[in-house]
């Protein structure tokens, strides 16, 4: 169960678009549709963003997208906003039934 | 509007136990899977457990199998989490999220402190 491997930290500018990367293996992001992206702000509880790799829940704008390729899962943000500043994480499904989140993301809007 | 509020955590000693409650409300609790993420200090998200809406198929992460059970109570729309063997490195806001492939509802927390 080990966890799904995420860049420590990514930047951009305002308006600019940042892509997190989100790799694990056959046995998780590649085998299952259940990759899920969460944002969560400092004291808060996280929030998500992306269910089944590519699909928005109501309320999440559409300049936040996810997609798939092999084991890896990322997350697209165009038009960064100062608000989008915040930890991401990556969820994935796992072959033995259990669920694995990736080690976060730390987004700084310069 | 659906609501998850973690109770029960605290401070306890090494080797002590503990239990945590998620109430729930605003939804039909019976009809959703749900879980217990936990989140160290200062680190990242670590899912720890999932149990079915009837509770009959639980699964652990590897990092608490044999020491936490989850258990879900659908007349009382309650989730609980036991903790027995506490490590310090069990330290962390617990919290309780609903949903099988991905977790659209979570509570605020509830922290739990492992120390002597």
């Amino acid at each position: 169960q080990s966890a799904l491997t995420q860049p420590a930290s990514v930047s951009g500018s305002p308006g600019q678009s940042i892509t997190i990367s989100c790799t694990g293996s056959s046995s998780d992001v590649g085998g299952y549709k259940y990759v899920s992206w969460y944002q969560q702000h400092p004291g808060k509880a996280p929030k998500l963003m992306i269910y089944e790799v590519s699909n928005r829940p109501s309320g999440v704008p559409d300049r936040i997208s996810g997609s798939k390729s092999g084991n890896t899962a990322s997350l697209t943000i165009s038009g960064l906003q100062a608000e989008d500043e915040a930890d991401y994480y990556c969820s994935s499904y796992t072959s033995t039934n259990t669920r694995v989140f990736g080690g976060g993301t730390k987004l700084t809007v310069l | 509007e659906v609501q998850l509020v973690e109770s029960g955590g605290g401070l306890v000693q090494p080797g002590g136990s503990l239990r945590l409650s998620c109430a729930a409300s605003g939804f039909t609790f019976s009809s959703y899977e749900m879980n217990w993420v936990r989140q160290a200090p200062g680190k990242g998200l670590e899912w720890i457990s999932y149990i079915t809406r009837s509770g009959d198929t639980i699964y652990y992460a590897d990092s608490v199998k044999g020491r936490f059970i989850i258990s879900r109570d659908n007349a009382k729309n309650s989730l609980y989490l036991q903790m027995n063997s506490l490590r310090a490195e069990d330290t962390a806001l617990y919290y309780c999220a609903r949903g099988y492939g991905a977790y659209a509802y979570w509570g605020q927390g509830t922290l739990v402190t492992v120390s002597s």
